[in-house]
């Protein structure tokens, strides 16, 4: 079992509906990044948590440290959210630890 | 301000060669930290530097090593390459007050082995 996992893999979407992607972890950690990998490699770093709730535009990130889950919302959305989601943890002696990752496509 | 600088963008190698991989991280940065992207492994962590330091190192063989200049520019080497190697390498710069620091990437090394 992998200590970061991540659903949905994919996920298909109509422009305008509300999304969530889940991020659940095994190991301790000190904080949580949500990452967004557009084609061609970029990585953009959306959020990192280590508690809370965190909020920017049409994003919400949320954490849950006694359940060891985070979630990623998007309302609204838009055909340029479209990517590859990437949770990351990271755990102890400055070692981050990455999902897999949950393809977004969002249609128009 | 610039963001992270790597280079070469793409580059092309045969099976025993080394290489050397460069990452100019946004200026007053002084963590560097290099991950390997594949699309069977996924992102997988390599090393952090800070400050000329490694502070620590992921589950990579010794082929795969780094370092760090005192004004923060970062370098990676693989040698002895392997098929296996092909990936996107992707460096990182913080500033590095805690982990809660948000990372920056570049835009990645395709590095292809033949």
């Amino acid at each position: 079992k992998n200590e970061v996992e991540q659903s949905p893999q994919n996920l298909t979407a109509q422009e305008g509906e509300f999304i969530t992607i889940n991020c659940s972890y095994s190991v301790g950690i000190s904080a949580l990044h949500w990452l967004q990998q557009h084609p061609g490699g970029g990585i953009v770093s959306l959020f990192m948590l280590s508690s809370g709730k965190k909020k920017h535009g049409r994003l919400i990130a949320t954490i849950n440290i006694q359940e060891k889950h985070s979630s990623l919302h998007i309302t609204a959305s838009h055909p340029r959210d479209s990517a590859v989601y990437i949770c990351a943890v990271f755990s102890g002696t400055y070692k981050y630890i990455f999902g897999t990752g949950t393809r977004l496509k969002v249609l128009a | 301000k610039a963001g992270v600088t790597q280079t070469p963008r793409y580059l092309i190698k045969t099976r025993g060669q080394q290489v050397t991989l460069s990452c100019s991280p946004i200026s007053g940065h002084r963590s560097v930290s290099w991950y390997q992207q594949t699309p069977g492994q996924g992102l997988q962590f390599l090393f952090e530097y800070f400050s000329e330091t490694q502070r620590n190192k992921g589950n990579f063989p010794g082929r795969f090593s780094g370092r760090q200049f005192s004004n923060s520019r970062s370098e990676m080497n693989v040698s002895t390459l392997e098929l296996g190697d092909s990936a996107l390498y992707l460096c990182a710069s913080s500033s590095w007050t805690g982990p809660n620091e948000k990372l920056f990437f570049g835009s990645g090394t395709q590095l292809s082995v033949l």
